[in-house]
């Protein structure tokens, strides 16, 4: 089983910052198969990045992913309110599809 | 539109079981294969079953194999999670999405507490 371990558990930021959000796997991703989603409080997860790069229908252009092998980033610039949530990275390189524990991006 | 939308969640008690189902709408159905991904209160995402889009084939999490049973009507464009021998650990909010690989879709998810 691929172990996701995201850093860090928790980013204080104001509004108009960059994010920048990791996650590094126990072993290599195969294809760059690994997703980030956005979950807010009382909602459903929200697909932003597939692929390792790909964003997502609807996904503002601030949202971009980038990495591969082991090492993932999520990068979110100029930081909007509604962008403070828990963020999740998901591998699919392996069996079982695992996600990482979260990093949850607050208002500063 | 995309709908996913689950139903059958409930309070049941240790040992008990519960069928979950998800109902979708809006993409096609038969070229996704349907997951439950489940978050426990507080705690972060765990993927728990999987289908592909034909239904031939499975895949349950190593925590719920031989008590869980994922299952798909194509005709109908549902899913369902057959729940046995639940445990108080299995309590957690159970979503259904849509995937290939990644979870393209989502519902907004079902409440299952198994307690006392």
């Amino acid at each position: 089983e691929i172990v996701l371990t995201q850093s860090p558990g928790t980013l204080s930021l104001s509004p108009g910052e960059r994010a920048t959000l990791s996650c590094r796997a126990s072993q290599s991703v195969s294809s760059g198969s690994l997703a980030w989603y956005q979950q807010k409080p009382g909602q459903a997860p929200r697909l932003l990045i597939y692929d390792g790069s790909s964003r997502a229908t609807g996904i503002p252009d601030r949202f971009s992913g980038s990495g591969s092998g082991t090492d993932f980033t999520l990068t979110i610039n100029r930081l909007e309110p509604e962008d403070f949530a828990v963020y999740y990275c998901q591998q699919y390189g392996g069996s079982p599809r695992t996600f990482g524990q979260g990093t949850k991006v607050e208002i500063k | 539109e995309v709908q996913v939308l689950e139903s059958g969640g409930g309070l049941v008690q240790p040992g008990g079981s519960l069928r979950l189902s998800c109902a979708a709408s809006g993409f096609t159905f038969n070229s996704y294969g349907m997951s439950w991904v489940r978050q426990a209160p507080g705690k972060g995402l765990e993927w728990v079953s999987g289908v592909s889009g034909s239904g031939d084939n499975t895949w349950h999490a190593d925590s719920v194999k031989g008590r869980f049973t994922i299952s798909r009507d194509n005709s109908k464009n549902t899913v369902s999670l057959q729940m046995s021998s639940l445990r108080v650990e299995d309590t957690a909010v159970y979503y259904c999405a849509a995937q290939r690989g990644y979870f393209h879709y989502w519902g907004q998810g079902t409440p299952v507490t198994v307690s006392s």
